[in-house]
């Protein structure tokens, strides 16, 4: 039984709405993850958190915006989307974000579509 | 950067064997990884394999890895129609975070 927990798990907004995704682990992680999973192209990271400090960031618009504000929780905050920003949005924790036998462990995803 | 490439579809009967082949490009990647993904559900890990070993098993699941091919597959022994999902296999970059293949879909059919 996972120990993420996404809320929504659906949303659909308009390209000038702004809102939030959130995450929320109750394992004692200190490690939080967004991915993007589009039907066209895999899994793609797009922020890692360490200790509530973003440690990567991979290339994403500014429209998209993640906060940390302690280590069981990890929003996404979205703003001015495009429609081919609509996808499944995972969160993932793990232990301490170092890679290797750290084992990531994945949320249901918030399904969005932007229009 | 990593580049890890799977086949899409796979559709095998029940009771038989499954197997999902996955190859990856960055010789250096020290952990593999297969993950699960059922209908509306987020990803499960199921198995990892070190990359000094060459073969895992683990109850149904055995997991191969070719490192001079850069070449892994699992093997379902025994398929259910329950292990119909997606099957993604990563690949760690050792940059914190994992490179996934497309994920093959596995249909079991009765």
């Amino acid at each position: 039984e996972t120990g993420v927990t996404q809320t929504p798990r659906h949303l659909v907004m308009g390209m000038t709405n702004k809102k939030s995704l959130k995450c929320e682990q109750h394992l004692g992680h200190n490690a939080m993850y967004w991915y993007k999973q589009s039907a066209k192209k895999p899994l793609e990271l797009m922020f890692v958190y360490s200790l509530e400090e973003r440690v990567e960031n991979n290339s994403v618009p500014s429209r998209f915006s993640p906060e940390c504000p302690n280590s069981s929780h990890l929003f996404l905050h979205l703003h001015t989307l495009q429609p081919e920003d609509s996808a499944l949005y995972l969160c993932a924790s793990s232990q301490d974000g170092t890679g290797g036998t750290d084992t990531q462990y994945f949320g249901p995803g918030t399904r969005l579509t932007v229009l | 950067g990593e580049d890890v490439e799977q086949s899409l579809f796979l559709s095998v009967r029940e009771g038989d064997s499954s197997v999902i082949n996955c190859t990856y490009t960055d010789s250096s990647s020290t952990y593999l990884y297969w993950y699960k993904q059922e209908p509306g559900a987020g990803l499960q890990l199921l198995t990892y394999i070190f990359s000094n070993m060459d073969m895992k098993q683990d109850q149904r699941l055995t997991v191969l890895l070719n490192k001079k091919d850069k070449h892994l597959s699992l093997r379902i022994a025994d398929t259910q129609t329950g292990d119909s999902a997606i099957y993604f296999c990563a690949a760690d970059t050792g940059r914190r975070a994992l490179t996934f293949g497309s994920g093959t879909r596995l249909q079991v059919q009765p």
